[in-house]
């Protein structure tokens, strides 16, 4: 199928440090891209998104950077709190078709 | 709270059996995603709608089929059920297609 295994990978911080969450996408024709958190037993939540045309993208508290060259997408979030712990999926669309490709997801644990 | 809403919230069923979720989208929203989340394969894509009509398919079985109906809601049918059908089904909302998306609390399907 088009979504990868599951194999979460886990990273662990403490409270107060920034978060790095990576992620490879699959298709280089794609050109849309959105960070979900996923908290236990609720459904996926939008963070934030970027399009190609675009390296850098910010919001509150969150960031995410695009390299197109070697198809990786990450989310920074800063100053980590007990309520960013969670499962964080990227996922990327194309021009053409519509439907959305998901990764794998990484379970961020914050250490208070 | 997304502005979406499912039903219902469990779901407990032999196998063999028939199954309807319902899903109901943002108020405004045209286009209507379902998704299957399992611990083995992650967030899947199953099927767009976008203003009644389907617009793009993923990993759905033929055993399953979805429509959406005049007013926007959505419905996803499965059918001859099976032990590995046990899983979390999400719908999504966005008001057009390549645009974030709204999810809804899920439903969570257990066949025995």
């Amino acid at each position: 199928g088009e979504s990868v295994g599951l194999h979460l990978p886990t990273l662990s911080v403490q409270e107060g440090d920034n978060s790095i969450i990576n992620c490879a996408y699959s298709n280089s024709a794609s050109d849309y891209f959105i960070w979900y958190k996923q908290e236990s037993g609720k459904g996926p939540q939008f963070i934030i998104d970027i399009r190609s045309n675009m390296d850098k993208r910010q919001g509150q508290r969150v960031t995410v950077l695009l390299n197109k060259t070697v198809k990786h997408l990450s989310l920074q979030i800063a100053a980590t709190q007990p309520g960013d712990s969670a499962v964080y999926f990227c996922a990327e669309t194309t021009t053409s078709y519509d439907k959305v490709i998901f990764g794998p997801g990484t379970s961020l644990s914050v250490i208070p | 709270d997304s502005g979406v809403t499912q039903t219902p919230k469990h779901l407990i069923t032999a196998t063999g059996q028939r199954v309807t979720l319902r899903c109901s989208p943002r108020s405004g929203d045209l286009s209507v995603y379902w998704y299957q989340q399992s611990l083995d394969q992650g967030l899947q894509f199953l099927i767009q709608y976008y203003n009644g009509e389907e617009r793009a398919k993923g990993n759905i079985l033929e055993r399953f089929s979805a429509q959406q109906f005049p007013d926007l809601h959505s419905e996803l049918n499965l059918s001859s059920l099976e032990l590995g059908d046990s899983a979390l089904y999400f719908c999504a909302s966005s008001e057009d297609t390549r645009v974030k998306q709204y999810f809804g609390p899920g439903t969570r399907l257990t066949v025995t």
